[in-house]
């Protein structure tokens, strides 16, 4: 079983829908993340945790929010999804600072 | 400015060529560096990790950082048709409170066989 596990692998959805994508893992790290990637621009952060108390958005959150439901589990929620939104998002997690980042398989979502 | 940038290419080698990739970021007191390699449709996984100037090797690879011109290369020898894909640089920047890692946008190689 991998690491960190990511739900649904691929989802399409139309505009206006609610919709979550979950992420735990295994590797008892503290820190996690979410990013999403769009061709020609990398990954950027959406939301970050530290532990359960601590929820911190990145440079794209407008439009997200997180839920950090466990020291293993940070899944992310699109309140009301609009195209723009289609993406592949990975979440990664993190043991210590300055450490390496390991991430799920990804989910490609469609929004139509 | 964006924080870490990288040329998207895409870059082209023959087969059994050096490889060069490079990035530069924006925040001075930056203090570690990864590079990433991302094949099409699959998560990112590891290659290096650097945090001291200099070259850091690793079989085939080079990592090599100079924080005085916020630079950090990637250095891949006898390159194969296997090291066909997108390389991410990734910068933790040292002036946030918790240790956000930052992407660039990535460099796309392609090894000609």
């Amino acid at each position: 079983d991998a690491d960190v596990t990511q739900t649904p692998r691929n989802r399409i959805t139309k505009t206006g829908k609610r919709i979550m994508l979950e992420c735990s893992q295994t590797k008892g790290h503290d820190r996690m993340y979410w990013y999403r990637q769009d061709p020609g621009l990398g990954l950027r952060l959406i939301y970050y945790s530290f532990d359960v108390k601590d929820i911190n958005k990145g440079e794209i959150s407008d439009g997200y929010s997180v839920s950090r439901q466990a020291q293993a589990k940070f899944s992310l929620s699109l309140e009301s999804a609009i195209p723009n939104q289609t993406a592949l998002y990975f979440c990664a997690t993190r043991d210590t600072r300055n450490t390496e980042a390991f991430f799920g398989q990804g989910t490609r979502l469609t929004v139509v | 400015q964006k924080e870490v940038e990288q040329n998207s290419g895409p870059l082209s080698v023959p087969e059994g060529a050096i490889a060069s990739l490079n990035c530069t970021y924006s925040d001075r007191v930056s203090q570690s560096f990864f590079w990433y390699r991302q094949y099409s449709g699959k998560s990112p996984e590891l290659i290096m990790s650097i945090y001291s100037n200099g070259d850091k090797e690793d079989g085939r690879f080079t990592a090599q950082l100079n924080k005085a011109s916020q630079y950090v290369s990637l250095l891949i020898r006898d390159s194969q048709p296997s090291d066909s894909a997108t390389y991410l640089c990734a910068v933790n920047p040292a002036k946030t409170s918790y240790d956000k890692v930052i992407f660039g946008p990535g460099t796309s190689l392609s090894v000609i066989p």
